[in-house]
């Protein structure tokens, strides 16, 4: 079965600064695929970045990067010089073939502040 | 990419009503997913609609309670029936083009 885990509930930086996220994965699919995603209040879902499970380079989307290291199932979000608008909920997810639903984390709230 | 419309954003029912959610995506898709939300809960997949076959439903989730109509390759339905409180949630559908896009969610009360 597949797994993802974000262990950090909550996480706090300052504008301008760095931040990881951490996900973790499991499963037993050569082929998957990970995903980052933003939920805002309003509840939306605006896709951040992708990283396929055959793929050599990290995903760069803009502030985002996502550290990959497959040997230790980990699909860390990075986002670089943090804005206050980057304040929300973020999912990491993962699906298996093309095509099938995703599976969540839990989670991570980011609160930027000035 | 995709684009996906879905209506209505929000609402509050009463409990032992029904309430149908639309999702209208800008190109044909294969599949749709319906997902839910429950407060300060993560997204779980409530069933996946195939246009022209019955939406196969994730466990602890049944037809009766959330029917689900594909009546077309960019379009579906989710209906939220006989609602109690604890149906309270953001509800979203998702479609797979080239990475997973979801509508805008929808949040509803039931009180």
């Amino acid at each position: 079965a597949q797994k993802i885990t974000q262990t950090q509930p909550g996480m706090f930086v300052q504008e301008k600064e760095a931040v990881t996220l951490d996900c973790t994965y499991d499963t037993s699919d050569p082929s998957y695929g990970l995903f980052w995603y933003k939920q805002p209040s309003s509840g939306e879902m605006i896709f951040l970045i992708y990283q396929g499970s055959y793929d050599q380079q990290n995903a760069t989307e803009g502030r985002y990067s996502l550290n990959f290291q497959k040997a230790r199932k980990s699909a860390n979000l990075v986002i670089s010089a943090s804005q206050l608008g980057d304040s929300a909920m973020y999912f990491c997810a993962m699906r298996g073939q093309a095509g099938t639903a995703l599976i969540f984390g839990k989670g991570t709230t980011l609160s930027v502040s000035s | 990419s995709a684009v996906i419309s879905q209506k209505p954003s929000r609402d509050i029912c009463q409990r032992g009503t029904s309430l149908t959610i639309q999702c209208q995506v800008d190109s044909q898709v294969t599949m749709m997913f319906w997902y839910r939300q429950q407060p300060g809960q993560s997204l779980t997949l409530i069933a996946t609609a195939n246009q022209g076959s019955e939406a196969t439903y994730e466990s602890g989730f049944v037809i009766d309670k959330f029917p689900i109509s594909r009546p077309n390759l960019t379009f579906s339905t989710l209906t939220v029936s006989n609602m109690s409180p604890e149906d309270s949630s953001i509800y979203l559908c998702s479609v797979e083009a080239g990475t997973a896009f979801f509508g805008q969610g929808t949040r509803l009360t039931v009180v």
